[in-house]
């Protein structure tokens, strides 16, 4: 069965405490893995898509890489405005996107 | 360019009633889809649109139904609305149908009472 994991469930960093977030996935044929920004009361924003193993995508303080099993969004040194829910979600066939339930990331100023 | 548009924001139904959902996009794109979101779950796909005429069941399509209106125009009915229906609802557009970045509405928040 199709499945995407992401860890941790919450994260809370001290602006400038860089880390990552994890999206792990056991699917059937990867056609691309797209990360989304979730803020409270909003629909997602789209920001990166990966299609195949060592690919990375870069924006302001965010990277996104891939492996065959898993993908990283790296945060490098966070801001309180990079506080939101961050959503992993994976394409395994036409029309059927997997979604992952997301990572709460909290900066604290 | 407004994106992805959704109306109402808000909604509150009692068990029974009707309601339908508009969605509009203004960016040409030919696929659109409906989401609900529901706490500890990511989102789940109920419907699709792959092209201007065309609909096809997602995930979860048990007691709702969709017209494509036109290239920009997908709308989500709940014929007869249940306690289980309680959730946020989000539509959603790509360009193509395979591998295609989604955009997303604003939402529905509809609570079922």
């Amino acid at each position: 069965e199709d499945q995407v994991t992401q860890s941790p469930e919450a994260l809370r960093l001290q602006e400038g405490e860089s880390s990552s977030l994890n999206c792990s996935y056991t699917v059937s044929g990867l056609r691309g893995l797209f990360w989304y920004r979730q803020d409270p009361g909003k629909g997602p924003e789209f920001l990166f898509t990966l299609y195949s193993a060592g690919e990375e995508k870069e924006k302001e303080r965010l990277k996104a890489t891939l492996t065959k099993k898993e993908s990283f969004l790296h945060i490098t040194a966070p801001k309180p405005e990079d506080s939101a829910t961050y959503l992993c979600a994976v394409d395994v066939a036409t029309n059927k996107l997997i979604f992952g339930t997301g990572t709460l990331l909290a900066v604290q100023p | 360019n407004a994106g992805v548009t959704q109306t109402p924001k808000f909604q509150v139904l009692k068990t029974g009633q009707s309601m339908t959902l508009q969605c509009a996009q203004d960016m040409n794109h030919n696929s659109m889809y409906w989401y609900r979101q529901d706490p500890g779950m990511g989102l789940r796909l109920i419907y699709y649109s792959a092209s201007e005429g065309t609909t096809d069941k997602g995930e979860v399509p048990n007691g709702y139904n969709v017209s494509r209106l036109n290239k920009r125009e997908f709308s989500l009915r709940l014929e007869s609305a249940a306690p289980s229906q309680t959730s946020v609802y989000f539509c959603a557009s790509s360009s193509g149908t395979s591998a295609y970045e989604q955009y997303f509405g604003p939402g529905t928040r509809l609570t079922v009472t």
